[in-house]
């Protein structure tokens, strides 16, 4: 999978609750990016990252936060989860913003 | 607002045959199209990608084809095998990250 690790790879979680996802590189690629995956609606962009540092928002990033503190860690928080962010969520690497983006094999979180 | 409308939704096809997924974009600005193929519990991995300066690409069973007057690209599938069976979904370049369609689930039957 490209030197992509997310973890943990599951988890349930209290509505209200603090979550942090982490996606780690080994491929020291430049951009990173966090989608999520329902049923009927494909992977929506959460958040991505250009650069240590650099971030930006996505398609579906409210109630989302992401720090890239380092070139290999991108993470993604959920400040206080609710229902509507159980979801399987996954992380992409991209060497350049013209390339190819490969995934790790994602997170399923729920939130009760 | 979808940005990459992927149509059908679900497909059966028998072995052997030819599975097709159309995919139609609205920006122009997009440069970039390439397809993925997930199976369950799985990440989505890269099967073939096209840009708009060729209207196909072909590797092995798997053919991109592209139109760019129309705003349309799709996926076909030729000999499909039971090992095809998985969801595909198709995907736009837009600046700096990929937009996705929603996805096809392809069931090959033997």
């Amino acid at each position: 999978d490209a030197g992509i690790t997310q973890s943990p790879r599951h988890k349930v979680t209290e509505t209200g609750t603090p979550v942090t996802l982490r996606c780690h590189q080994t491929e020291n690629h430049r951009y990173m990016y966090w989608y999520r995956q329902d049923p009927g609606h494909g992977l929506r962009l959460i958040h991505y990252s250009y650069g240590v540092k650099d971030t930006d928002k996505g398609e579906v990033s409210d109630g989302y936060s992401v720090s890239r503190s380092k070139t290999e860690d991108f993470l993604l928080t959920l400040e206080s989860a609710t229902s509507s962010q159980t979801s399987v969520y996954f992380c992409a690497i991209s060497e350049s913003a013209v390339t190819e983006a490969f995934f790790g094999q994602g997170t399923r979180l729920t939130v009760v | 607002q979808q940005q990459v409308k992927q149509s059908p939704q679900s497909l059966i096809v028998q072995k052997g045959g030819i599975s097709i997924i159309n995919c139609a974009y609205e920006n122009t600005a997009f440069d970039y199209f390439p397809w993925y193929q997930q199976f369950p519990g799985k990440g989505p991995a890269l099967l073939i990608a096209i840009r708009p300066d060729v209207s196909e690409k072909k590797e092995g069973r798997f053919t991109i084809s592209f139109n760019k007057s129309a705003k349309q690209f799709s996926l076909h599938i030729m000999d499909s095998q039971p090992g095809d069976s998985a969801t595909y979904f198709c995907a736009a370049l837009g600046g700096t990250a990929l937009i996705f369609g929603k996805g096809t689930t392809l069931s090959v039957s033997s």
